[in-house]
């Protein structure tokens, strides 16, 4: 089946520094989905990333999808407290069912 | 619009006991999911039904069984709870499988001693 990888497992940061999440399949993606995850809470969709290169933005979060469709990241900039959460990636192949990455983990230290 | 609802919110089982955990979508999404998420695990995949009439098994099957109502219900059953199912469940919905965004319920946190 298909193999992802997320990483780091967690970061710490303190607010207003900048944040990377890294996503990684072992099979050419049909497209990947970005979720954020508060604690205590239930994801919630952020982003779909379709074509090879492409990158796109919301506000402070860059989302950049590889050229070759095989990794993803996450980009926030001067990450604020309401950044807090668990960050996952979701990969779809030919087979259209999502596998997800274990997420990372933002810690935001004011 | 409530968007995915999920009861119970929380539940206690011994083991042994059986016990159906209920999700609902008013968004006509064809395809809905079953996950379960376990610390530093992420979300895997328990069945997922891709359209009304149709289930499949994902990622960790085993101890569950599902029903697909109707287009709208989507229920878990544990016929034989056991503790290595304590987990937190979340029922998701989609308007095509693997094409567009999941929409989450709330999760259910179930609990066997």
């Amino acid at each position: 089946g298909q193999q992802v990888m997320q990483i780091p497992q967690y970061q710490h940061v303190q607010e207003g520094e900048d944040f990377t999440t890294y996503c990684n399949s072992s099979t050419t993606l049909s497209n990947i989905q970005w979720y954020k995850q508060r604690p205590g809470g239930h994801p919630v969709f952020l982003i779909q990333l379709v074509k090879s290169g492409e990158v796109k933005k919301q506000k402070r979060l860059t989302f950049q999808f590889g050229e070759a469709k095989k990794n993803s990241s996450l980009h926030i900039t001067a990450t604020q407290t309401t950044d807090v959460g668990t960050y996952f990636c979701a990969l779809s192949g030919g087979s259209y069912i999502p596998t997800f990455g274990r997420g990372t983990s933002l810690i935001v230290h004011p | 619009n409530a968007g995915v609802t999920q009861t119970p919110k929380f539940q206690v089982l011994k083991t042994g006991q059986s016990m159906t955990l209920q999700c609902a979508q008013d968004m006509n999404h064809n395809s809905m999911y079953w996950y379960r998420q376990d610390p530093g695990m992420g979300l895997r995949l328990i069945y997922y039904s891709a359209s009304e009439g149709t289930t499949d098994k994902g990622e960790v099957p085993n101890g569950y069984n599902v029903s697909r109502l109707n287009k709208r219900e989507f229920s878990l059953r544990l016929e034989s709870a056991a503790p290595s199912q304590t987990s937190v469940y979340f029922c998701a919905s989609t308007r095509r499988a693997g094409r567009n965004e999941q929409y989450f319920g709330p999760g259910t946190r179930l609990t066997v001693t």
